[in-house]
């Protein structure tokens, strides 16, 4: 069974500029979760899916973050316009609704400079 | 907040050593859920323990739950190299979302 796959594994851009994250959660999951993991730190939920529906995003720093779950499976993670402080690591999980184990993706590793 | 906080925050021992790591947390949970990271990489489940049990095994983990104390421990035996990641405790409230605490950094040495 594939995993939690995400895309691209790192990527470096200058601030101000947009930067887009996709994730692919394993087949059959409907919950999608997006975490922000800082260097040291665990990860922090941004925004939580069930199906194409965004059930929490009271994390997400709306001014600058958006996130979309087209179709209920693949969901892009966004950042327009990037910030210094957004360098981080963004993680995607995901989990059978109801189940309380998630499954997480490697991770996009983000340099702002 | 309900977020777990792991204790120590770092720990490095022998192979073959016992490690010990502790999560305390504040308000009342449904469960409580235990995840590694190594290096550069995602978190993997390593095991749940629900708010009515006290111990739960799973080859060389032990976790154990004092809802009284809002505590838990996750021991790993006979350690090995390869044991060698990041630990956090994540526990989930009523509202369904994991709160992760800044996790345990454990160092096996060859």
């Amino acid at each position: 069974e594939a995993g939690v796959v995400q895309s691209p594994r790192y990527k470096i851009i200058e601030k101000k500029q947009p930067v887009a994250f996709w994730c692919n959660p394993i087949s059959g999951h409907n919950t999608l979760y997006w975490y922000l993991q800082n260097l040291g730190q665990g990860p922090e939920l941004l925004i939580r899916y069930e199906n194409e529906e965004a059930v929490d995003d009271s994390q997400l720093p709306k001014d600058r973050f958006s996130a979309e779950r087209l179709k209920g499976v693949d969901s892009t993670l966004k950042i327009q316009p990037a910030e210094l402080g957004d360098s981080a690591v963004y993680l995607c999980a995901s989990s059978f609704q109801g189940q309380e184990t998630q499954y997480f993706g490697p991770g996009t590793r983000l340099l702002v400079l | 907040s309900q977020q777990g906080e792991e204790d120590p925050q770092a720990l490095s021992i022998q192979e073959g050593e016992n490690a010990t790591m502790n999560c305390s947390y504040k308000t009342s949970i449904n469960n409580l859920q235990w995840y590694r990271q190594n290096s550069g990489r995602g978190l993997v489940h390593l095991i749940l323990i629900r708010s009515n049990e006290r111990e739960k095994h799973s080859g060389r983990l032990r976790v154990t739950l004092d809802t009284s104390k809002k505590s838990s421990s996750l021991l790993i035996t006979a350690s090995r190299a390869a044991d060698t990641a990041s630990y956090f405790c994540a526990p989930r409230g009523s509202q369904g979302n994991l709160i992760f605490g800044k996790g345990t950094k454990l160092s096996v040495k060859p």
